[in-house]
Protein backbone atom coordinates (compact mmCIF):
# COMPACT_ATOMS: atom_id res chain seq x y z
CA UNK A 1 0.00 0.00 0.00
CA UNK A 2 1.27 3.38 -1.01
CA UNK A 3 1.86 5.94 1.93
CA UNK A 4 1.61 9.82 1.96
CA UNK A 5 3.14 11.63 -0.66
CA UNK A 6 4.58 14.95 -0.35
CA UNK A 7 6.62 17.52 -2.50
CA UNK A 8 8.99 18.87 -2.87
CA UNK A 9 10.73 17.68 0.16
CA UNK A 10 13.23 20.61 0.87
CA UNK A 11 12.48 24.04 -0.03
CA UNK A 12 14.30 27.41 0.85
CA UNK A 13 12.81 30.52 -0.01
CA UNK A 14 13.37 34.42 1.11
CA UNK A 15 11.01 35.77 3.32
CA UNK A 16 8.18 37.63 1.16
CA UNK A 17 8.09 35.03 -1.35
CA UNK A 18 5.54 32.80 -1.87
CA UNK A 19 5.91 28.94 -1.71
CA UNK A 20 3.30 25.64 -2.09
CA UNK A 21 3.58 22.31 -1.29
CA UNK A 22 1.46 19.28 -2.11
CA UNK A 23 0.60 15.97 -0.87
CA UNK A 24 -1.44 13.21 -1.99
CA UNK A 25 -2.96 10.86 0.80
CA UNK A 26 -3.45 6.99 1.25
CA UNK A 27 -6.02 5.89 -1.30
CA UNK A 28 -9.71 5.94 0.84
CA UNK A 29 -8.55 8.07 3.53
CA UNK A 30 -11.17 10.56 4.01
CA UNK A 31 -9.18 12.95 6.05
CA UNK A 32 -6.49 14.64 5.75
CA UNK A 33 -4.34 16.87 8.30
CA UNK A 34 -1.74 19.59 7.51
CA UNK A 35 0.80 20.33 10.82
CA UNK A 36 3.49 22.10 11.34
CA UNK A 37 6.92 21.59 13.27
CA UNK A 38 9.18 23.41 14.56
CA UNK A 39 12.52 22.22 15.19
CA UNK A 40 12.09 20.97 18.91
CA UNK A 41 8.86 20.80 19.07
CA UNK A 42 5.82 18.57 18.43
CA UNK A 43 3.78 19.21 15.10
CA UNK A 44 0.61 21.47 15.55
CA UNK A 45 -2.25 20.78 13.31
CA UNK A 46 -2.85 24.00 10.90
CA UNK A 47 -5.56 22.54 9.47
CA UNK A 48 -7.88 19.08 9.40
CA UNK A 49 -10.47 18.11 5.98
CA UNK A 50 -12.82 15.73 5.69
CA UNK A 51 -12.96 14.93 1.88
CA UNK A 52 -13.02 18.38 1.13
CA UNK A 53 -14.82 19.97 3.91
CA UNK A 54 -12.42 21.91 6.53
CA UNK A 55 -13.42 20.52 9.90
CA UNK A 56 -10.66 22.43 11.94
CA UNK A 57 -8.49 25.39 10.76
CA UNK A 58 -8.60 27.34 14.10
CA UNK A 59 -4.51 27.31 13.83
CA UNK A 60 -4.37 28.42 10.45
CA UNK A 61 -2.21 31.59 10.05
CA UNK A 62 -5.47 32.96 7.38
CA UNK A 63 -3.45 35.85 7.09
CA UNK A 64 -0.54 34.31 4.96
CA UNK A 65 -1.52 30.60 5.18
CA UNK A 66 -3.88 28.43 2.40
CA UNK A 67 -5.04 25.35 1.95
CA UNK A 68 -7.60 23.37 -0.20
CA UNK A 69 -8.35 20.16 -0.94
CA UNK A 70 -10.28 19.54 -4.11
CA UNK A 71 -12.00 16.92 -5.27
CA UNK A 72 -11.03 15.42 -1.74
CA UNK A 73 -8.27 13.51 -2.05
CA UNK A 74 -4.94 15.84 -2.66
CA UNK A 75 -4.05 19.02 -1.01
CA UNK A 76 -1.76 21.81 -1.47
CA UNK A 77 -0.55 24.18 1.18
CA UNK A 78 0.28 27.43 0.39
CA UNK A 79 2.34 30.66 2.38
CA UNK A 80 2.40 33.70 0.86
CA UNK A 81 4.39 35.82 1.95
CA UNK A 82 6.75 33.08 4.10
CA UNK A 83 8.25 35.01 7.35
CA UNK A 84 11.36 33.84 9.03
CA UNK A 85 8.99 31.89 11.39
CA UNK A 86 6.97 29.60 8.68
CA UNK A 87 10.84 27.86 8.99
CA UNK A 88 9.88 24.58 9.81
CA UNK A 89 8.76 21.10 8.73
CA UNK A 90 5.16 21.31 7.10
CA UNK A 91 3.58 17.38 7.69
CA UNK A 92 0.76 15.47 5.59
CA UNK A 93 -0.85 13.13 7.70
CA UNK A 94 -4.59 11.23 6.52
CA UNK A 95 -7.06 9.24 7.97
CA UNK A 96 -10.01 7.02 7.82
CA UNK A 97 -11.76 9.18 9.63
CA UNK A 98 -11.36 12.19 11.39
CA UNK A 99 -11.08 11.58 14.95
CA UNK A 100 -8.24 11.71 16.77
CA UNK A 101 -8.46 7.80 18.25
CA UNK A 102 -8.05 7.01 14.82
CA UNK A 103 -4.95 6.15 13.39
CA UNK A 104 -2.84 8.73 11.13
CA UNK A 105 -0.33 7.87 8.27
CA UNK A 106 2.29 10.63 8.00
CA UNK A 107 4.56 11.55 5.01
CA UNK A 108 7.75 12.95 5.32
CA UNK A 109 7.35 16.14 5.31
CA UNK A 110 8.43 19.01 3.54
CA UNK A 111 11.53 21.15 5.14
CA UNK A 112 11.19 24.60 4.70
CA UNK A 113 13.76 26.75 5.19
CA UNK A 114 13.11 30.63 4.97
CA UNK A 115 16.21 33.36 4.61
CA UNK B 1 -9.48 19.32 26.22
CA UNK B 2 -7.90 16.47 27.51
CA UNK B 3 -4.09 17.66 28.20
CA UNK B 4 -1.01 15.35 28.84
CA UNK B 5 2.09 15.55 30.66
CA UNK B 6 5.54 13.85 29.74
CA UNK B 7 9.14 13.39 30.91
CA UNK B 8 10.89 15.72 28.44
CA UNK B 9 14.02 13.32 27.60
CA UNK B 10 14.73 9.88 29.02
CA UNK B 11 18.14 7.78 28.50
CA UNK B 12 18.58 3.73 28.49
CA UNK B 13 20.87 1.23 27.60
CA UNK B 14 20.81 -1.31 24.98
CA UNK B 15 18.36 -4.67 26.05
CA UNK B 16 16.76 -2.52 28.65
CA UNK B 17 12.78 -2.22 29.48
CA UNK B 18 11.91 1.78 28.95
CA UNK B 19 8.89 2.18 30.63
CA UNK B 20 7.40 5.85 29.28
CA UNK B 21 4.33 7.52 31.59
CA UNK B 22 1.91 10.25 30.48
CA UNK B 23 -0.50 12.06 32.41
CA UNK B 24 -3.86 12.82 31.77
CA UNK B 25 -5.77 14.15 34.50
CA UNK B 26 -8.75 15.10 32.76
CA UNK B 27 -9.52 12.82 30.46
CA UNK B 28 -12.82 12.02 29.17
CA UNK B 29 -15.22 8.79 29.03
CA UNK B 30 -14.72 8.44 25.35
CA UNK B 31 -11.27 9.02 25.08
CA UNK B 32 -8.75 6.54 24.16
CA UNK B 33 -4.78 6.83 24.89
CA UNK B 34 -2.56 6.96 21.45
CA UNK B 35 1.53 7.17 21.80
CA UNK B 36 3.26 7.59 18.16
CA UNK B 37 6.67 7.25 17.99
CA UNK B 38 9.03 9.86 15.98
CA UNK B 39 12.44 9.37 13.78
CA UNK B 40 14.56 12.31 12.99
CA UNK B 41 13.69 13.69 9.51
CA UNK B 42 10.17 11.60 9.51
CA UNK B 43 6.77 12.14 10.20
CA UNK B 44 5.22 10.60 13.50
CA UNK B 45 4.61 6.58 13.33
CA UNK B 46 1.34 5.22 15.48
CA UNK B 47 2.82 3.04 17.50
CA UNK B 48 -0.22 1.45 19.90
CA UNK B 49 -3.40 2.73 21.17
CA UNK B 50 -5.87 1.65 24.15
CA UNK B 51 -9.06 2.55 26.30
CA UNK B 52 -8.17 0.71 29.82
CA UNK B 53 -6.00 -1.73 31.33
CA UNK B 54 -3.18 -3.05 28.79
CA UNK B 55 -2.88 -3.61 25.43
CA UNK B 56 0.23 -5.34 23.50
CA UNK B 57 0.89 -5.62 20.07
CA UNK B 58 4.72 -6.83 18.42
CA UNK B 59 6.20 -3.28 19.53
CA UNK B 60 5.04 -2.63 22.47
CA UNK B 61 2.99 -2.34 25.42
CA UNK B 62 0.31 0.13 26.81
CA UNK B 63 -0.74 -0.26 30.44
CA UNK B 64 -3.58 1.91 31.61
CA UNK B 65 -4.80 1.86 35.36
CA UNK B 66 -8.70 1.84 36.21
CA UNK B 67 -9.07 5.71 36.77
CA UNK B 68 -7.09 5.91 33.22
CA UNK B 69 -5.76 9.49 34.55
CA UNK B 70 -1.94 8.41 33.21
CA UNK B 71 -0.89 5.29 31.39
CA UNK B 72 2.48 3.72 30.63
CA UNK B 73 4.06 3.00 27.19
CA UNK B 74 6.09 0.16 28.07
CA UNK B 75 9.30 -1.07 25.39
CA UNK B 76 11.24 -4.55 25.48
CA UNK B 77 14.57 -4.96 25.34
CA UNK B 78 15.11 -1.58 23.80
CA UNK B 79 18.01 -1.55 20.70
CA UNK B 80 19.80 1.69 19.49
CA UNK B 81 17.45 1.91 16.98
CA UNK B 82 14.50 2.83 18.84
CA UNK B 83 16.21 6.37 19.76
CA UNK B 84 13.29 8.59 18.88
CA UNK B 85 10.36 11.41 20.08
CA UNK B 86 7.50 9.12 21.93
CA UNK B 87 4.15 11.38 21.78
CA UNK B 88 0.94 10.64 24.12
CA UNK B 89 -2.33 11.69 22.91
CA UNK B 90 -5.36 11.60 24.02
CA UNK B 91 -8.90 11.28 22.24
CA UNK B 92 -11.86 11.60 20.58
CA UNK B 93 -11.38 15.41 21.18
CA UNK B 94 -11.93 18.48 19.33
CA UNK B 95 -8.21 19.57 19.07
CA UNK B 96 -5.12 17.04 18.16
CA UNK B 97 -2.31 17.86 20.18
CA UNK B 98 0.72 16.14 19.74
CA UNK B 99 2.82 18.30 22.69
CA UNK B 100 6.35 17.96 22.96
CA UNK B 101 6.59 14.15 23.63
CA UNK B 102 9.24 12.26 25.28
CA UNK B 103 12.94 12.23 23.65
CA UNK B 104 13.89 8.55 24.75
CA UNK B 105 17.93 8.04 23.51
CA UNK B 106 19.45 4.44 23.92
CA UNK B 107 22.96 4.10 25.06
CA UNK B 108 25.38 1.16 24.06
Amino acid sequence: EAGVAQSPRYKIIEKRQSVAFWCNPISGHATLYWYQQILGQGPKLLIQFQNNGVVDDSQLPKDRFSAERLKGVDSTLKIQPAKLEDSAVYLCASSLQGFSYNEQFFGPGTRLTVL
Amino acid sequence: LAKTTQPISMDSYEGQEVNITCSHNNIATNDYITWYQQFPSQGPRFIIQGYKTKVTNEVASLFIPADRKSSTLSLPRVSLSDTAVYYCLVGPDDKIIFGKGTRLHILP
